[in-house]
């Protein structure tokens, strides 16, 4: 059974970077086919696309935040991280990770975590 | 980008009724079009991948259509389960959704 769990902050001040970890389990990041994603959406409106990490450690960033954005995984595979380098209040949303299915690519997002809310505030 | 436009906003149905919920393309992507559903403080679910291919798990009354810049997801007898917000993602280009549409049950 294929479940992820996003952790996070909770709540940190502007100007500040944003770490987040997604844990999975029921599959290994290291398997041929495999990409998580982090998807984001602020309280009652949309999800937006922010970055993907494959099986080969291949990296794919939203291009409008890629400056700010920096994905990885940790060497167990088990783990995908996100650092959001000078976060500002409209960085508050929830965020997700998402698994794509097997050979999916990382724009198709089959299995999702339960998010975690980050408030930026100062 | 690729910008996808969803329509209605809001729409609000009695039980049983079919209601067809409308995702316009800024540009053609041809069926790379995906469909959502997001129930209140839950996460998104896949319901439809590739405009019109079913997904496993999912009722048969959810269908879905279209290619190029239109597209519509169609739910057929509509259940007090149903009441969500559907979103549709591309992946023409790097990933975007629209705006989605808030399914309610009057």
């Amino acid at each position: 059974q294929v479940t992820l769990k996003e952790s996070g902050p909770g709540m940190l001040q502007p100007s500040k970077t944003l770490s987040l970890t997604c844990s999975f389990s029921g599959f290994s990041l290291s398997t041929s086919g495999m990409v998580v994603s982090w998807i984001r959406q602020p309280s009652g409106k949309s999800l937006e696309w922010l970055a993907a990490i494959d099986w080969d450690g291949d990296k794919y960033y939203n291009p409008s935040l890629k400056s700010r954005l920096t994905v990885s995984k940790d060497t167990s595979n088990t783990q995908v991280f996100l650092k959001i380098t000078s976060v500002d209040i409209a960085d508050t949303a929830t965020y997700y990770c998402a698994r794509s299915p097997e050979y999916g690519g990382y724009t198709l997002f089959a299995y999702w975590g339960q998010g975690t809310l980050v408030t930026v505030s100062s | 980008d690729i910008v996808l436009t969803q329509s209605p906003t809001t729409l609000s149905v009695t039980p049983g009724e079919t209601v067809s919920l409308s995702c316009r393309a800024s540009h053609s992507i041809g069926t790379n079009l995906h469909w959502y559903q997001q129930k209140t403080n839950e996460s998104p679910r896949l319901l439809i991948k590739y405009a019109s291919q079913s997904i496993s798990g999912i009722p048969s009354r959810f269908s879905a259509s279209g290619s190029g810049t239109d597209f519509t997801l169609n739910i057929n007898n509509v259940e007090f389960d149903d009441v969500s917000s559907y979103f549709c993602q591309q992946t023409q280009s790097w990933p975007t959704f629209g705006s989605g549409t808030k399914l309610e049950i009057k």
